[in-house]
């Protein structure tokens, strides 16, 4: 068991740049969601889908899109970055069945916009 | 919207002091969970607090969910200095997401 995997680790971008953070999870858990972390601050809800074909936003989806067409990928895109989504990303995934279980969250990225 | 608070922001102790980190929500919760992350780390799942006045306990870790289901504490008995960390509370808002408190950063002095 893998749990759940996000790649890059790193990564450095220029403002306007689009990319990718991939995750991945092999506990066939149906949700699964992206955070934000910023220095000193919590976790900020991104994006979260409670099963495939199913997504929704959460705090802070500006810039961001996701889907999800399979249980086991939820990629994060980011579409024209900016310095202001500079942070460190984690996403997480959970059994659920109306009560949200134990969260597993990923190693995380690191992302830089410059 | 919904709004999860923690106190204090900061705690630094003497290793051997106790600690107490405190959560409120503006609404009530279906469920509490708490995480710990370490400097550098990922959020690492605690416990999660499902009915009303409960109270947990993990070793030298004790948690209780309020009885309005608003709040929560943890209190670590005698820390040491493996317990340095950030613990964040989240509340499940009934099966729809987590809100994460902004977490107490824990500070242990040898």
């Amino acid at each position: 068991n893998a749990g759940v995997t996000q790649t890059p680790k790193f990564q450095v971008l220029k403002t306007g740049q689009s990319m990718t953070l991939q995750c991945a999870q092999d506990m066939n858990h149906e949700y699964m969601s992206w955070y934000r972390q910023d220095p000193g601050m919590g976790l900020r809800l991104i994006h979260y889908s409670v099963g495939a074909g199913i997504t929704d936003q959460g705090e802070v989806p500006n810039g961001y899109n996701v889907s999800r067409s399979t249980t086991e990928d939820f990629p994060l895109r980011l579409l024209s970055a900016a310095p202001s989504q500079t942070s460190v990303y984690f996403c997480a995934s959970s059994y659920s069945q109306g009560v949200l279980y134990e969260q597993y969250f990923g190693p995380g990225t690191r992302l830089t916009v410059t | 919207g919904q709004q999860v608070m923690q106190i204090p922001q900061y705690q630094h102790v003497q290793e051997g002091e106790d600690f107490t980190t405190y959560c409120n929500s503006s609404t009530t919760l279906s469920n509490i969970q708490w995480y710990k992350q370490r400097p550098g780390g990922h959020p690492v799942f605690l416990i999660q607090l499902v009915k009303s006045g409960e109270v947990k306990k993990q070793k030298r870790l004790t948690f209780q969910f309020g009885e309005a289901k608003k709040n929560s504490s943890l209190h670590i008995t005698a820390t040491q200095t493996t317990d340095v960390g950030t613990y964040f509370c989240a509340g499940d808002n009934y099966g729809q997401n987590f809100v994460f408190g902004p977490g107490t950063r824990l500070s242990v002095l040898p």
